[in-house]
């Protein structure tokens, strides 16, 4: 079945350093990518999509691109904040279910030091 | 932007009675409700999902009778926890789809944390 795998975490930085979340996929046909955020206390949001591949998706400084080849949709940042601060999540949009359910991964908790 | 409230946010409770959740669309009528089970370090699991004014759907191993649903308005999803036991401790968060959106244009509630004792 579908399935999504990314690093475990928690990963800590140091303010203005480079972070890369990586993230894999198992999946048949061609499924919609996704990143999501959750900062404390809040519910998860959408940080930004790919839905084909070779697509980038960006938002707040953040990408990642949709590689088939290598079935993967790592985050990249190129200088995060302490504000960035956060658990992401990385998901898949099943288009098998009715319903599209989204499938996603574990999370990874990100804790950027100033 | 679209917000969605969670109601408890925790909630400690015996063994044996039952814990409702309440999940509140605040600026939008949402047509679809999702409902998730997180357990520490692990994934979010999509339990059910729910359309306003009818029956929910709940995915493949998840016990309707244990999990009662009711999404009676386009603002509101209870889930509730019949007959607890600490196996049910869990994080459990909602998220509310709007009409017309897309599969994943889902708005998430911050979750509620049950402790089953």
């Amino acid at each position: 079945g579908n399935s999504v795998t990314q690093m475990e975490g928690p990963v800590t930085l140091s303010e203005e350093a480079f972070l890369t979340i990586n993230c894999t996929y198992t999946a048949t046909g061609y499924p919609s990518l996704f990143w999501y955020v959750q900062y404390p206390g809040e519910g998860l949001q959408l940080l930004l999509k790919a839905t084909k591949a070779d697509d980038k998706g960006s938002n707040k400084g953040f990408e990642a691109t949709y590689r088939k080849e290598t079935t993967s949709f790592h985050l990249e940042k190129g200088s995060v904040q302490v504000s960035d601060s956060a658990v992401y999540f990385c998901a898949l949009l099943n288009y098998g279910g009715s319903q599209g359910n989204l499938i996603f991964g574990k999370g990874t908790k990100l804790s950027v030091k100033p | 932007g679209a917000v969605v409230s969670q109601h408890p946010s925790w909630v400690i409770c015996k063994s044996g009675t039952s814990v409702k959740i309440e999940c509140r669309s605040l600026d939008f009528q949402a047509t679809t409700m999702f409902w998730y089970r997180q357990f520490p370090k692990q994934s979010l699991m999509l339990m059910a999902t729910s359309n306003e004014g009818s029956k929910a759907t709940y995915e493949q191993g998840v016990e309707k009778d244990k999990f009662l649903i009711n999404h009676a308005s386009l603002t509101l999803s209870t889930l509730t926890v019949t007959s607890a036991h600490p196996e049910d401790s869990s994080f459990y968060i909602c998220s509310a789809r709007g009409l017309g959106g897309r599969s994943y244009e889902q708005y998430f509630g911050p979750g509620t944390r049950l402790t089953v004792t």
